[in-house]
């Protein structure tokens, strides 16, 4: 079974518009977090906001914040007025558990392509 | 602060060649991390560092694959010999102590290897 589901490959939205970019994941450990990822085509993975699994309270960064729904098991990326900057691929990734010293390699769905029109 | 570095940038070699890629992480992160990512897809990890150990090489193919960090700090990643199956875009990311923080990772641009 897939640790990360992004359901939408790909997405057109109008400039100024709010978008929603769906993530659903699955794991038995009761401390992870979540993270998304944008990537434009330049290639670099650039990080945008974190929510972690004991956090009572929604990530907010800027234009980003994270509907986190912990008993859906979803953690949905909202950007808010939407730019045409905003064009780029989007990963969802899933930190399980916290080894003692180091941090976990990520998870990463399969992302979304989201295109802004103008 | 600078960023994760990696070189080159862009790779292209024929099947069979030997390649090697390499990554310069934040200062002061202790943990490093080399993914692949195919096309279409998203990263997958290949191998994580602690400082100079390997905690986490279960995903690196170690027929061809060898990946090192000397003194904690750079790190390289190669492959020997090359296979057509390996052209992806290999990223290098870093994370400071996991202890006292949520473990972003802030990633490299990537190194774009293609395999002829």
């Amino acid at each position: 079974a897939q640790k990360i589901t992004q359901t939408q490959p790909g997405m057109f939205v109008q400039e100024k518009e709010a978008v929603t970019l769906d993530c659903t994941y699955d794991t038995s450990d009761q401390s992870y977090g979540l993270f998304w990822y944008k990537q434009p085509s330049s290639g670099e993975m650039i990080f945008l906001i974190y929510q972690g699994s004991y956090d009572e309270q929604n990530a907010t960064e800027g234009r980003y914040s994270l509907n986190f729904q912990k008993a859906r098991k979803s953690a949905n990326l909202v950007i808010s007025a939407s730019q045409l900057g905003d064009s780029a691929m989007y990963f969802c990734a899933m930190r399980e558990g916290r080894t003692g010293g180091g941090a976990d390699g990520l998870t990463f769905g399969k992302g979304t392509h989201l295109i802004i029109q103008p | 602060e600078a960023g994760v570095v990696q070189s080159p940038r862009y790779k292209i070699i024929e099947k069979k060649q030997p390649v090697a890629f390499w990554c310069n992480p934040i200062s002061g992160h202790n943990t490093l991390y080399w993914y692949r990512q195919n096309l279409g897809q998203g990263p997958e990890l290949l191998i994580r560092y602690e400082n100079e150990e390997a905690v986490d090489d279960s995903q690196l193919p170690k027929d061809r694959f060898s990946a090192e960090r000397l003194k904690g700090v750079d790190s390289t990643l190669k492959i020997q010999p090359a296979e057509l199956g390996d052209s992806a875009v290999y990223l290098c990311a870093s994370s400071p102590r996991a202890r006292t923080t949520d473990g972003t990772q802030y990633f490299g641009p990537g190194t774009r290897l293609t395999v002829l």
